[in-house]
């Protein structure tokens, strides 16, 4: 059983667009993390969140926590080739335990 | 570079065999994770140690075991291979469980 959702499962864009990804949970999350993987590499961290509405940025990246702590959304302007990848968020609970997405496999087309 | 160091990087072997994957946490690190990763699909989590316990399985079959040795490293064994267990493998570690966890660049096992 997936205990989170990210959509959408796919995306497909032309440099240049603004684009945005979704992870949600029926739990209430203590942290989240977002993380990007490159084909035949691991997943890199990019960002964590704690605080119900809580917003991070990151260059041309912005994370944002749900008040409730249910779900998150990363947000990409001006997409370019290099953010092609594929974008996995990651849940923490009050009992330390942390589980992943299936993720959101982005291409970005020059 | 997260830290996390996994040998080998590539695996070739045939069907029935067994082979043994290591992984290296980050320095101070006392909880590890081992992931399977399969061509073009998402992380699908094996089992989790912390501190030399384990604390957490996933879909982890019976043919694969793993363990954390005193020095904090980490082993997983596959045994009886089948052609579907071709994929990346993945370890990661974390501070404590729950943390942000760092990922190792994988080892990339086939099976002919």
């Amino acid at each position: 059983t997936q205990l989170l959702e990210q959509s959408p499962q796919f995306l497909s864009i032309q440099e240049g667009e603004n684009l945005t990804v979704y992870c949600n949970s029926s739990s209430v999350f203590s942290s989240l993390q977002w993380y990007r993987q490159e084909p035949g590499e691991g997943p890199v961290l990019l960002v964590t969140v704690v605080t119900g509405g809580e917003v991070k940025k990151l260059k041309r990246l912005t994370f944002q926590f749900g008040d409730a702590r249910k779900d998150s959304s990363l947000h990409i302007t001006a997409a370019q080739p290099g953010d092609t990848g594929l974008y996995l968020c990651a849940g923490g609970w009050n009992n330390n335990d942390m589980r992943f997405g299936a993720g959101t496999r982005l291409t970005v087309k020059p | 570079d997260s830290g996390v160091t996994q040998t080998p990087k590539h695996l070739i072997t045939a069907t029935g065999q067994r082979v043994t994957l290591r992984c290296s946490p980050r320095s101070g690190d006392l909880s590890v994770y081992w992931y399977q990763q399969s061509l073009d699909q998402g992380l699908q989590f094996l089992i989790q140690y912390y501190n030399g316990e384990e604390r957490a399985k996933g879909n982890i079959l019976e043919r694969f075991s793993a363990q954390q040795f005193p020095d904090l490293h980490s082993e997983l064994n596959l045994s009886s291979l089948e052609l579907g267990d071709s994929a990346l493998y993945f370890c990661a570690s974390s501070v404590v469980p729950g943390y942000e966890q760092y990922f190792g660049p994988g080892t990339r096992l086939t099976v002919t």
